[in-house]
Order: structure tokens, then sequence, then C-alpha cells
């Protein structure tokens, strides 16, 4: 099945710093990839949608020039979380796009910032 | 009203039992949904997943659907404490492609010896 690595695994960060969370695909090239978040005792909610080699795509409600994506390899999705507030502090999570929709999930990140 | 609604519980059962977590979503074209696991600070880990109405049983899961009732639900029979965590379902709605989840906020499983 496809694995996905997701990097780190936990973070803390001061306010105004950004973040940069790594989403590896391991064993198939993921064209396309979700970004989830999801806050304490909530749902997942869908932040954006990379795509390899154009713009991602975002949620409505979701800075694009804060939460920066990119997905320049077929193994590789990256986001940024830029100028770090308290109030951003969540669970991330990466799922690559595959044949299964939903089967596979990054280990996500706790970002913490402070 | 929520895209994908659940009870946040916790559902208290004791091992051996049978766990009955409920769903209900508000798209009526949905397509496909889905059960997941989630352990307090890890990703979700799919159970199962049913598209078309009534009965899917995988092991000691089993997941029901009823499109005209719009409400989805899952079994989980000889309920065992591993089983303890949350489970958050998810749909994939019409309007949303083949690519989009809608996630409930999850239904908190508790199994006691």
């Amino acid at each position: 099945g496809a694995v996905v690595s997701q990097h780190p695994s936990r973070v803390i960060c001061k306010s105004g710093t950004s973040v940069k969370i790594e989403c590896r695909s391991l064993d198939f090239q993921a064209t396309t990839m979700f970004w989830y978040r999801q806050f304490p005792k909530q749902s997942l909610m869908l932040m954006a949608t990379s795509n390899e080699g154009s713009k991602a795509t975002y949620e409505q409600g979701v800075e694009k020039d804060k939460f920066l994506i990119n997905h320049a390899s077929l193994t590789l999705s990256t986001l940024t979380v830029t100028s770090a507030h308290p109030e951003d502090s969540s669970f991330y999570i990466c799922s690559p796009r595959t044949d299964n929709l939903g089967a596979f999930f990054g280990q996500g990140t706790r970002l913490t910032v402070v | 009203q929520k895209e994908v609604e659940q009870n946040s519980g916790p559902l208290s059962v004791p091992e051996g039992a049978i766990a009955s977590l409920n769903c209900t979503y508000s798209d009526r074209g949905s397509q496909s949904f889905f059960w997941y696991r989630q352990y307090s600070g890890k990703s979700p880990e799919l159970i199962m997943f049913i598209y078309s109405n009534g009965d899917k049983e995988d092991g000691r899961f089993t997941a029901q659907l009823n499109k005209a009732s719009q409400y989805v639900s899952l079994l989980i029979r000889d309920s065992q404490p591993s089983d303890s965590a949350t489970y958050l379902c998810a749909v994939n709605p019409v309007s949303g492609g083949y690519n989009k989840l809608i996630f409930g906020a999850g239904t908190r499983l508790a199994v006691h010896p």
C-alpha cells in the first residue's frame, strides 16, 4: 500500500516565525496531495489541495499567503505556515490522492505556536 | 446544519459488547462513505468504506448505509479495550467531486473491561 512519511511529528515555534511540514510518498508517485488541519475535538478540515507542478487549490477561508504549499516533485509536498500565530496551533495532516480515496494519511504534525 | 454530524460521545460499552456508532449527512447525492479510527495524537486509520445501501462486513466491523435516510453507521462486535478511540465518519459529497472528503467531528468510544 501507499506509504506516506510526514515530518516533523511535533514542532514548537515562536510567534512570527515560519514552520515547514514535509510529506513524502515513499513507494508511489503522488500527483495530488490533500492537506488537512484538525483542532482539538474537531473534525479534519481540508485546507488545500496541492498538485505537482502547478498551483495549489485552497479551500474557502484559508489564506494562501499564510499557508504556502509547494509540490515540486512527485514524491514531496510541503506546507509552510508563515508568520505563525498561537491560533495556528493545530494538527496538520497530509493525504495523497490515490485510486483508493481517503485510504492513506501521513502521521500528522502537531504544531504549537508560543 | 453541519454537513456530517456525529454524536461526540463518549459512548461507553463493556468489553465484548456491540458498539454502535452513527453518522448523518446533509448532501443527498453523496456517493461514498468512510469510517476511520483515530487514536489520540495520531492520524486517522481507514476502517472501511461503503458505497451501496445495505450492510458491508469486514471482520468485527459492519458498516450500514441508508441513503434515503442519509444515515451511515458502524457496528463493532466483540468490542475490545483496544477499540477505545475516536471514530470519524467521512463523506464524499456530490458537490465536491471525486477528491473531497467531509469529516464529522467524531464519536469517542470507550470500551471498559
